[in-house]
């Protein structure tokens, strides 16, 4: 595997599930983050994790709890979402602090909560 | 508040010429980049531009501007594999000594026929 994989895929959930979102990244980079994309705006900056460090919060309610056990590896655990919490979600890495080359992105996790 | 701003779609034809213009107002400012991302896909990086002036990289070109707080990125003899969405993002100061990208609401390229 190369680059920056996210698991599931699709994700339907209902408001009173708990699951958990996973990226890992292949490619040796130091710095991992999790983006919000919904339809008309902006990614969102969720969380920022830099040698395994969360060093951003920005603002994420509680109901999404990352997790950083190395630094190949992202979780984002989910409970008690609400329906407006469904966007795709996703996972990147970089190496930082060289910004010539951008983040790589995972191909995302769609998330539906019903 | 930081916003960056993008048209929200763009329509071309095969082999034109097309400039996606990008301004932005953000608290700290350390380079622009642009990704592309087709439908269903992972966004890509496409270039990054710390100082003023113009970047070549193939096909694609990018510009900043950091007076104006302004950027664009030029796509040239465009091909239908172009009809996607690019976001410009801001590269800013995040927490504990680190950097975080500030996105664009994007803009849709359509290319026709």
């Amino acid at each position: 595997e190369t680059g920056v994989t996210q698991t599931p895929r699709h994700l339907v959930m209902g408001m009173t599930n708990k699951k958990s979102l996973k990226c890992e990244q292949h490619l040796g980079h130091n710095a991992m983050y999790w983006y919000k994309q919904s339809a008309k705006k902006p990614l969102e900056l969720m969380f920022v994790y830099n040698f395994k460090e969360q060093t951003e919060n920005n603002s994420v309610p509680s109901r999404f709890s990352p997790e950083c056990p190395n630094s190949s590896h992202l979780f984002l655990h989910l409970h008690t979402l609400q329906p407006e919490d469904s966007a795709l979600y996703l996972c990147a890495s970089s190496q930082e602090p060289t910004a010539s080359y951008g983040y790589t992105f995972g191909s995302g996790t769609r998330l539906t909560v019903v | 508040g930081q916003s960056l701003e993008q048209p929200s779609e763009v329509t071309a034809v095969e082999g034109a010429i097309v400039q996606i213009n990008c301004t932005y107002q953000t608290s700290g400012f350390y380079g622009l980049s642009w990704y592309q991302q087709h439908d269903g896909g992972a966004p890509t990086f496409l270039s990054y531009n710390a100082l003023d002036g113009l970047e070549e990289t193939g096909r694609f070109s990018s510009f900043l501007s950091r007076s104006d707080s302004y950027g664009y990125l030029l796509l040239q003899e465009l091909q239908m594999k172009d009809s996607a969405s690019y976001f410009c993002a801001v590269r800013d100061r995040g927490g504990r000594g680190t950097y975080k990208y500030i996105f664009g609401t994007g803009t849709r390229l359509k290319v026709l026929a």
